[in-house]
């Protein structure tokens, strides 16, 4: 069983461009989220997506959007890139969308904007 | 709004002993509590899921246990071993947003041989 695989592993971007991570979810899972953490801080929500439809989102401004394809991977796409998008970026996909579904994470992608 | 709380924020114990993590959250209108790993650099490893009708959860030498009423959880590691030593992260999914895990900003773990 493959579990959730993100790339790339790591990347740095200059401020006011624009930026693309993958994930792919575990095998079996329909349902992904990203969240965003900074050093030192837990991870913080940024949305969810559900049979390729975004079905929750955190406190975070439109610049971050995302997709989700038909074999239920997904990618982040951040736009106008700020000094304070440095951080790691996590993906995990569960079973489904119900709360009781455990997530499983990947090992994320760290991010650098200069 | 939900907020999580860890303390302490780092721990320092040598190896074989008997420690306990602590979290505590603000609303106790859950659908359950997740305990992760973190090792540096990396993603989040799930230990423990206890859901809200549950008192505690157990695998190996680890115990989580949850007082919803209280809003708190703790976790026991038995026999801590240098390879424990990580970032431990406690998660509640609220009913209020259930989309989401609202994560505390973590104990820093540290095993001394």
């Amino acid at each position: 069983e493959t579990g959730v695989t993100q790339s790339p592993t790591h990347l740095i971007k200059t401020r006011g461009q624009q930026v693309t991570l993958r994930c792919s979810s575990q095998s079996g899972h329909n349902t992904v989220s990203w969240y965003q953490q900074a050093l030192g801080q837990g991870p913080q929500f940024i949305f969810q997506y559900y049979r390729e439809e975004e079905n929750g989102r955190g406190n975070f401004p439109p610049r971050f959007s995302g997709l989700q394809f038909p074999n239920y991977s997904s990618e982040l796409n951040v736009n106008a890139l700020e000094l304070d998008d440095s951080a790691l970026y996590l993906c995990a996909s569960s079973l489904s969308d119900s709360p009781n579904s455990p997530l499983h994470f990947g090992n994320g992608t760290r991010l650098t904007v200069t | 709004k939900q907020e999580v709380t860890q303390i302490p924020a780092a721990l320092s114990v040598p190896e074989g002993e008997n420690l306990v993590l602590n979290c505590s959250f603000t609303d106790s209108a859950i659908y359950n509590l997740q305990w992760f790993r973190q090792d540096p650099g990396k993603g989040l490893t799930s230990l423990l899921l206890i859901q809200s009708s549950q008192r505690e959860q157990t695998s190996g030498r680890l115990n989580a246990s949850l007082d919803k009423s209280s809003g708190r959880s703790t976790l026991y590691i038995a026999a801590s071993q240098p390879g424990d030593s990580a970032t431990y992260l406690c998660a509640v999914r609220g009913i209020q947003g259930a989309q989401k895990l609202v994560f505390g900003q973590g104990t820093r773990l540290t095993i001394n041989p």
